[in-house]
């Protein structure tokens, strides 16, 4: 069955490190997205690509950026994570615009 | 800009109704529904994108005002599986951003 995952599921890390976090999807969408969820903000958009070579800002990206070398995965990278980027993470594909939105299980990170 | 949800919590009895709203100051092209259960992935509900439109599946149903500025949830008969957290999504006219709202907490008790 085609699928979106992502991993690590859980991770620890020191303020100024930096951080990939993955997101792998099999259905082959041309849209993927990244949201960091936190309590009383709701779902936030980070980062978000409309097809390979493509990338947008979304309305919290500072610290963060993403690549789209293949339709299949768009990682998420914390340049030097801080404790504020502490949060859950959720990738997200879909195959186009005003279509249904699928869900990674998200990743719980935490910066100490 | 973040659409506003109304209510932010709600606590409903078993069989009783409820209608969640989502509101954004700007002219939108469509309305995202979404619903998590805590500790999972956000999970698709429906999609609304004609001033106008209603759509339902069971006993979930959503509205899409004419002037494309709201949206409402209705929720007939709650089961205990309808617990969670809601979301509206929303993709404005003219700058095509989406944003999602701060959710509203629906809790089902026997």
């Amino acid at each position: 069955d085609a699928e979106i995952t992502q991993s690590p599921r859980h991770k620890i890390t020191e303020t100024g490190r930096q951080v990939t976090l993955a997101c792998h999807q099999t259905w082959n969408h041309n849209n993927m997205f990244w949201y960091r969820q936190d309590l009383g903000h709701g779902l936030r958009l980070i980062h978000y690509s409309y097809g390979v070579q493509d990338t947008n800002k979304g309305e919290v990206s500072d610290g963060y950026s993403v690549s789209r070398s293949n339709t299949e995965d768009l990682p998420l990278t914390l340049e030097s994570a801080a404790s504020s980027q502490t949060s859950v993470y959720f990738c997200a594909s879909s195959v186009s615009r005003n279509t249904e939105a699928f869900f990674g299980q998200g990743t719980r990170l935490t910066v100490v | 800009q973040q659409p506003v949800q109304s209510p932010q919590a709600v606590i409903l009895r078993e069989g009783e109704d409820a209608v969640i709203n989502c509101s954004s100051s700007k002219a939108l092209y469509s309305v995202h529904w979404y619903r998590q259960k805590h500790g999972e992935a956000p999970v698709f509900l429906m999609i609304l994108l004609k001033g106008g439109e209603q759509k339902g599946h069971d006993k979930i149903s959503a509205s899409f005002n004419e002037k494309k500025q709201q949206s409402s949830l209705y929720l007939t008969a709650s089961q205990l599986s309808y617990s969670g957290t809601y979301f509206c999504g929303t993709e404005e006219f003219i700058s095509n951003q989406f944003y999602f709202g701060t959710g509203t907490s629906l809790t089902v008790i026997p």
